[in-house]
């Protein structure tokens, strides 16, 4: 069963505007990490973000983690075409099981 | 550095065959995960490995799949006997101790016909 659920599962935009996914799930967790995924290839990860923080950047993204509610968000800023990917969300609880969802889908058109 | 080898990458055999699928972590790292991914959907863990305890197998179908991760290093995945439904990418992970992020193969993709 899957535990994170990511909205919307697909989103497609221009080039340079920004792009915002979210996922939610059930149990406590450890922290929750964000991967990309190009199509036909591995999952490559992104961010991470600890039960204890609330914000984190790196480069174009932003995550945020809102425990109270059992969300996240991803957001890309100023999107390029080679963003065009699935992001998916993954929850590691305390016991370290990882739990993946199914993923938004993101186009950015040039 | 080199990161988590798969092979092979493609795999077609009929329903009741057996298959097996390989996996090099990357140096150093202790945690070996295996995942199901289906077309569409996210990776599904199907067993988690610290050195060479399985600590995690609660959804591996353990009449019909089988791991091992002699010495701690590189894994080996089983199906046997393959069914029709067991076509999907086989993904494999490694990582630090600590719940740190995981680093991924590029995945064997299997076809039972």
């Amino acid at each position: 069963s899957q535990q994170g659920e990511e909205d919307p599962q697909a989103l497609s935009i221009q080039e340079g505007e920004n792009a915002t996914m979210n996922c939610s799930y059930k149990t406590s967790i450890n922290n929750l990490q964000w991967y990309r995924q190009n199509s036909g290839r591995g999952l490559v990860h992104l961010i991470l973000i600890r039960s204890n923080e609330r914000e984190k950047h790196s480069g174009r993204l932003r995550v945020t983690l809102d425990t109270s509610k059992k969300s996240s968000s991803l957001l890309i800023t100023a999107s390029r075409a080679a963003d065009t990917a699935s992001y998916f969300c993954a929850t590691v609880d305390n016991a370290g099981k990882s739990t993946f969802g199914d993923g938004t889908t993101l186009t950015v058109k040039p | 550095e080199a990161g988590v080898v798969q092979s092979p990458r493609y795999k077609i055999i009929e329903k009741k065959q057996p298959v097996a699928f390989w996996c090099n972590p990357i140096s150093g790292h202790n945690t070996l995960y295996w995942y199901r991914q289906n077309l569409g959907q996210g990776p599904e863990l199907l067993i988690r490995y610290e050195n060479e305890e399985a600590v995690d197998d609660s959804q591996l179908p353990k009449d019909r799949f089988s791991a091992e991760r002699l010495k701690g290093v590189d894994s080996t995945l089983k199906i046997q006997p393959a069914e029709l439904g067991d076509s999907a990418v086989y993904l494999c992970a490694s990582s630090t101790p600590g719940y740190t992020e995981a680093f991924f193969g590029q995945g064997t993709r299997l076809t039972v016909v």
